[in-house]
């Protein structure tokens, strides 16, 4: 267990639709990252914040987006789903913006 | 372009036959290079980070190597415990983080 909580497990939804998915870091990390993982293209970096603010940017799509709170749990919407959004959703924390990423178990998104 | 790659794609071993996992980079500006293992279904699990040339990291049957260009993944006697995909990633200038599509272990009894 890598102290890092996701939020749902799985989630089913319908395409054009939008959802929420939730993320609580490590006790003590500030950073958190989102990936996504599809089968055909590995894991690919989202976005990063750190206490609160946007860091880095990677793959991310105009119809996502996320933001950190306060109290530095992480949340990545994702609007106007298509069948290709269907993928593992991890989110990963570090104490610092170069330190060791630790991953949570990620959620699984299916769109039909 | 910065990338990552990954070799070999899948990689079959009898217990006990030793081998290594290559992962080659090309990033502006290394900031560090990590190594996780994930289960199918699973999170990426931490094993090592390397921050520069010539460093070495070792635990249990795992020891990773890192040059200028490419890090090394040494497996000696593995285990069917072993069997896992390999992960590697490399954060770049700018904060970027780029992961390989992984090495996919099988070690059979």
């Amino acid at each position: 267990d890598s102290g890092v909580t996701q939020t749902p497990k799985h989630l089913i939804t319908a395409t054009g639709q939008r959802v929420t998915l939730r993320c609580s870091p490590r006790s003590g990390d500030l950073s958190v990252y989102w990936y996504q993982q599809s089968l055909d293209q590995g894991l690919q970096f989202l976005i990063q914040y750190y206490n609160g603010e946007e860091r880095a940017k990677g793959n991310i799509l105009e119809r996502f987006s996320a933001q950190q709170f306060p109290d530095l749990h992480s949340e990545l919407n994702l609007s106007s789903l298509e069948l290709g959004d269907s993928a593992l959703y991890f989110c990963a924390s570090s104490v610092d913006v170069q330190e060791t990423q630790y991953f949570g178990p990620g959620t699984r998104l299916l769109v039909l | 372009e910065d990338q990552v790659t990954q070799s070999p794609e899948a990689l079959r071993l009898q217990e006990g036959e030793s081998s290594s996992l290559n992962c080659s980079y090309t990033v502006s500006g290394l900031r560090g290079l990590f190594w996780y293992r994930q289960d199918p279904g699973k999170g990426p699990e931490f094993l090592f980070t390397l921050y520069s040339a010539g460093e070495e990291k070792e635990k249990e049957r795992l020891k990773a190597t890192l040059t200028k260009k490419e890090s090394f993944l040494h497996i000696t006697a593995p285990k069917p415990e072993d069997s896992a995909t390999y992960l590697c990633a490399v954060q770049g200038f700018g904060n970027q983080f780029y992961f390989g599509t992984g090495t996919s272990l099988t070690v059979i009894p």
